[in-house]
């Protein structure tokens, strides 16, 4: 079975652009992740939704908004961006939500580079 | 909040030998998760262990061990017989047990583990 997949794998963007990054789960898993991973730190927490809900945000401005498909997939949007947007962004998706321990299986990352 | 402080930056091990991440975190909750998550360079994040609060019994897999001390907030990985591929970020992670929470995980910054020949 292919694992979470992400695209683009790379971005270019310049100050006050927009950008759209995309996310599909592994087949059967409901519930995405998203994390915005700085370099040299660790990954932090932006949203999670399940069965197409926002399930929980992180700390994060508006200017930061997602949304999941009928099919689970799902968009991050990053609106007016800043130079301090610039950090690899992590998918991660599971089977359930929340409850006992299930594990988030993260996919490859997109690489965003605001100039 | 939770927070997750991982207090190596970096640890060198030589290939074969034993090494020890430490990790500690801060939570006013009572059952919550603790996983050690790998990240090989340009490569993806990928779990390594996983601790359930509630049990006292420290988890286990295959060279991968932990020391969970629920009391003192602690949760160490223990590296046996290190091996080459074990080079990597390592990641400490916490996720709250709360159904229906908000339910991203908080990570440390990690340690950046070396393993020299």
């Amino acid at each position: 079975d292919a694992g979470v997949t992400q695209s683009p794998t790379h971005l270019i963007k310049t100050r006050g652009q927009h950008v759209t990054l995309r996310c599909s789960p592994i087949s059967g898993h409901k519930s995405v992740s998203w994390y915005q991973q700085v370099l040299g730190q660790g990954p932090q927490f932006i949203f999670q939704y399940y069965e197409k809900e926002e399930r929980g945000r992180g700390n994060f401005p508006d200017r930061f908004s997602a949304r999941q498909f009928p099919n689970y997939s799902s968009e991050l949007n990053v609106n007016a961006l800043l130079l301090g947007d610039s950090a690899l962004y992590l998918c991660a998706s599971s089977p359930i939500t929340s409850g006992r321990g299930y594990e988030q299986y993260f996919g490859p990352g997109t690489r965003l580079t605001v100039t | 909040a939770q927070t997750v402080t991982q207090s190596q930056p970096e640890m060198s091990v030589q290939e074969a030998e034993t090494v020890t991440l430490s990790c500690t975190y801060d939570t006013s909750e009572s059952d919550y998760y603790l996983f050690w998550y790998k990240q090989p360079p340009s490569r993806q994040m990928i779990l390594v262990i996983r601790q359930e609060a509630y049990k006292q019994q420290n988890a286990t897999e295959n060279r991968f061990s932990v020391n969970f001390q629920k009391a003192a907030k602690s949760f160490s990985l223990k590296i046996s017989d290190s091996q080459l591929g074990d080079a990597a970020m390592y990641f400490c992670a916490y996720r709250t047990s709360e159904v229906g929470g908000a339910d991203g995980l908080t990570f440390g910054k990690g340690t950046h583990l070396i393993i020299q020949p």
